[in-house]
């Protein structure tokens, strides 16, 4: 399968605890994105990285949350001291880079569970 | 990126023509418009994408009115496998700090026997 894939697919965790996230991207994909989705909501975008350059943060991304694209391949999403609110499904997506208009592909996400 | 509205949910009966309508009315002349759908538990697949013209691909067919406020995802013979929502989303082209999918609630398509 040469899709994005993302793990663990599901986290419970206690409140409190440090979660982190992993996506792998389409190989030849130089772009990387986080979307949080929320229960009845469509997801809502979280960072992205070009190669290993996180170039843009969401509001949504507080001091808690840490993403990272070290060698512009995998990337983590670190979520520290969780709160309930957190729980969510955390998406991962990749592109191309691309003068034009190219789509997005997205993971099957990482559903996290705080109690 | 500009705000699109959607009907909240439609039904459609198997094997007819499925027809989403979005409206998009404050686009801007380097907005594309995007349709992706999610079904349950997966993450969001993309379907189709136009600027001006109307698209077509093997998933479905996209038509943008001539004055671009408003656009219709034509799905031509629904299936069961259709059932998800569907998201229109307006984004700028693919530069900078433009990459960002801005997604709203969508449409949940129920597609029945």
């Amino acid at each position: 399968d040469t899709g994005v894939s993302q793990n663990p697919r599901h986290k419970i965790t206690k409140r409190g605890q440090n979660v982190t996230f992993r996506c792998d991207p389409i190989s030849e994909h130089n772009r990387l994105y986080w979307y949080r989705q929320t229960l009845g909501q469509g997801p809502e975008f979280l960072t992205y990285f070009q190669n290993e350059a996180q170039l843009e943060k969401s509001r949504l991304l507080s001091d808690r949350f840490s993403a990272e694209r070290p060698k512009g391949s995998f990337s983590t999403l670190e979520i520290q001291r969780t709160e309930q609110g957190d729980s969510a499904m955390y998406l991962c997506a990749s592109s191309i880079t691309s003068g034009g208009a190219v789509e997005q592909f997205f993971g099957p996400g990482t559903r996290l569970t705080v109690l | 990126d500009a705000k699109t509205t959607q009907p909240p949910s439609m039904d459609c009966a198997e094997g007819r023509a499925a027809n989403l309508p979005c409206n998009h009315s404050t686009i801007s002349g380097n907005e594309y418009v995007y349709w992706y759908r999610q079904i349950h538990s997966q993450g969001p697949q993309y379907i189709i994408h136009g600027l001006k013209n109307n698209e077509t691909n093997e998933m479905a067919s996209l038509i943008i009115t001539e004055d671009r406020k408003s656009s219709t995802l034509i799905l031509p013979h629904a299936t069961l496998r259709d059932t998800a929502v569907y998201y229109c989303i307006v984004r700028a082209l693919n530069t900078g700090t433009a990459s960002k999918l801005t997604f709203g609630t969508g449409t949940r398509l129920q597609v029945t026997l």
